[in-house]
């Protein structure tokens, strides 16, 4: 089956605790992206990557890293989280850049007190 | 001005009413328009796209672009239960690596 996996799917954590989100892909796409999802704020792009070792920011990327090792995978990384990165994170991918078809991650719930 | 946007009011009908959504944009480059439908504790997944300006119909659901007024709406007519989601309006420009994204409308059919 054609999916987009996460890992965890919920996770709480204390400020400043180093975590990591895992993301991978069976689909063999070229791109990949996180976003954030908060109320009243909508979906918000964090950072991307169109192939492997070429990651690029989006519109929120302060306080995250990312890395591109394997096409499958794209992990996000919060190196000293802080409660205001409490939110709802998904993963995606598409076959490229432009597609406007993404493929969306089932989501990892983060609290960070 | 935000790039897209989508008034986030939750919206309650009757089954079988038409849903209506719409949202307007700042970029007259996009050339790609999207529906996203995001069920409860689900990622979203893509319900429509078109290109350019006209309507693209699928069942019970039309898309609507009108380019000139940087204006797309969705509806959904004889709507269900099974509708009641949070439908996410979607924009990009071709060649682009990014998809612009409204905020969301939750919608809810009521039985």
């Amino acid at each position: 089956e054609a999916q987009v996996t996460q890992n965890p799917r919920y996770l709480i954590t204390v400020t400043g605790k180093k975590l990591t989100v895992t993301c991978s892909q069976n689909m063999n796409h070229e791109y990949m992206s996180w976003y954030r999802q908060d109320p009243g704020l909508g979906l918000r792009q964090i950072y991307y990557s169109m192939n492997v070792e070429v990651t690029d920011k989006g519109d929120v990327p302060e306080g995250y890293k990312v890395s591109r090792k394997e096409k499958r995978n794209f992990p996000l990384i919060l190196e000293s989280p802080s409660p205001n990165q409490t939110s709802l994170y998904f993963c995606a991918s598409s076959v490229t850049g432009g597609d406007w078809e993404q493929y969306f991650g089932p989501g990892t719930r983060l609290t960070v007190t | 001005q935000k790039e897209v946007e989508q008034d986030p009011g939750p919206l309650s009908v009757p089954e079988g009413a038409i849903v209506s959504l719409n949202c307007t944009y700042s970029n007259s480059a996009f050339q790609y328009f999207m529906w996203y439908r995001q069920y409860s504790r689900k990622g979203p997944e893509l319900l429509m796209y078109t290109y350019s300006s006209g309507n693209k119909e699928d069942g019970r659901f039309t898309a609507q672009v009108d380019k000139s007024s940087k204006y797309i709406s969705l509806f959904i007519r004889d709507s269900q239960p099974s509708d009641s989601a949070t439908y996410l309006c979607a924009m990009s420009v071709r060649g682009n690596n990014r998809l612009a994204f409204g905020k969301g409308n939750q919608v809810v059919v009521i039985p």
